[in-house]
């Protein structure tokens, strides 16, 4: 069965830092790997994603995951954090493209400190 | 604009009183699904539909009723509910597949179960 594993419910930064967010998964085929952001009160929305191309894959607003299969990681990464990244972010877990079921983890929410 | 419109957002009721929280989306996707949202535990996929009277179970669709007798709507339905129930709930769309489309969410709808 696939899962997944965000470590760290909440991550906290200063502003203009790294961002590090965590993500393992569990998968018996590749997988296919999401980040989405939610904003208060507000639904989630895509950041990126892997499908099996590049393992190192670009999103909006700066952020970067990069797939490791010999880790069955996907951290998501931002150089410098800003004030607007402050959310709750989740990574995402499909066995297929043509699957309906997409596997959430616990989320991680991220606070920027001035 | 391209939108998933949930409704209603905010509702209290009561322990066995029927309601259905309904889910609309303009961008003739065919792949739609239900969540809901409770802290610490992520989101956790209730029903999904692939298609037009084609709906299959997620991972928690125990007290939980979905048709999808056209292709923009996708109700859900608490028959009885329950105070377990209680928690935000998510409506989403994408095309049939994941690493083509983006899943689109709905704004939420938070249900309070007394």
């Amino acid at each position: 069965a696939q899962s997944v594993t965000q470590l760290g419910s909440h991550v906290s930064v200063s502003e203009g830092a790294l961002v590090l967010l965590r993500c393992n998964y569990s998968s018996s085929v590749p997988p296919y790997l999401f980040w989405y952001v939610q904003y208060p009160n507000q639904g989630l929305q895509l950041l990126l994603k892997y499908t099996s191309a590049a393992t190192l894959v670009k999103g909006i607003n700066g952020f970067e995951a990069e797939f490791k299969k010999s880790e069955t990681s996907f951290h998501l990464t931002k150089p410098s954090a800003h004030m607007s990244d402050a959310a709750e972010y989740f990574c995402a877990v499909s066995r297929s493209s043509n699957t309906g079921k997409l596997i959430f983890g616990q989320g991680t929410t991220l606070q920027v400190k001035p | 604009e391209a939108q998933v419109t949930q409704n209603p957002r905010y509702l209290i009721t009561v322990t066995g009183k029927k309601l259905t929280v309904t889910c609309s989306q303009n961008m003739n996707h065919e792949y739609m699904s239900w969540y809901r949202q409770d802290p610490g535990l992520g989101l956790r996929q209730i029903y999904y539909s692939m298609n037009v009277e084609v709906t299959d179970k997620g991972d928690v669709p125990e007290g939980y009723k979905v048709s999808r007798k056209e292709k923009r709507n996708f109700p859900l339905i608490l028959e009885s509910p329950s105070p377990n129930q209680t928690s935000l709930y998510f409506c989403a769309s994408t095309t049939r597949r994941f690493d083509t489309g983006e899943l689109f969410f709905g704004e939420g709808s938070r249900l309070t179960v007394l």
